[in-house]
């Protein structure tokens, strides 16, 4: 069963540090998502992609945020400068046209 | 704007019986609706999907959901669950089908030996 892949599952840094997470869709999806999960808390909405744009994104999704696709295959979000604040479990999902978004299993971000 | 209330933190239930999970959702048109299960330290598995048509709608590992416009309720039920069922859940409704997903803070289910 096709499946939606991220990398790493686990990712420390230190805070002010650059990261990137990595996220490779299902291959026919069109649609790309990011959410996170702070523990013990609602998985929220970050950003939506599609055609090579962010069609949505939250007020979470500000300036340190980006999200690339930088070639067939990969899609990524990038947090230029970790705070404390952004450790959490962030997921990637795609989503074909007439389908639910289907889910990775996640990168558990710690910001220390 | 949408909404989802799962107004059940946590439900425990013995193993064979019956289990209904609630949820209400909050959106001016019709809603697309899904059921997501996630285990310990695991990702988000879709569990089932309501777009239209047929109001009961059957899912994996047993689940089926029933959307109730009059109520704005799509309650999750299963009609004997097994301890590997343990786990959180989390109702969620989009507006499209390829729109961002808004979830609810989801129940965690307990399972009784």
């Amino acid at each position: 069963e096709p499946e939606v892949t991220q990398t790493p599952s686990h990712q420390v840094t230190q805070m002010g540090q650059e990261v990137i997470l990595r996220c490779v869709p299902i291959s026919n999806h069109l649609y790309f998502y990011w959410y996170r999960q702070i523990l013990g808390q609602k998985v929220e909405f970050l950003v939506s992609f599609y055609n090579n744009e962010i069609s949505e994104k939250s007020e979470i999704f500000d300036d340190q945020f980006s999200v690339e696709r930088p070639d067939g295959s990969n899609f990524t979000l990038k947090i230029r400068s970790t705070k404390l604040e952004d450790s959490a479990m962030y997921f990637c999902a795609s989503s074909e046209a007439t389908a639910a978004a289907f889910f990775g299993q996640g990168t558990r971000l710690t910001v220390v | 704007a949408q909404s989802v209330t799962q107004p059940d933190i946590h439900i425990t239930v013995s193993e064979g019986a019956s289990l209904e999970l609630r949820c209400n959702y909050s959106y001016g048109a019709t809603p697309y609706l899904f059921w997501y299960v996630q285990s310990p330290g695991q990702g988000l598995q879709l569990l089932l999907k309501y777009f239209s048509g047929d109001t009961l709608v059957q899912g994996i590992k047993g689940f089926e959901a029933e959307f109730k416009r009059s109520q704005s309720s799509f309650n999750l039920r299963k009609p004997s669950v097994h301890w590997s069922d343990a786990a959180e859940y989390f109702c969620a409704v989009g507006a499209n089908r390829d729109d961002k997903i808004i979830f609810g803070k989801g129940t965690r289910l307990h399972i009784l030996p």
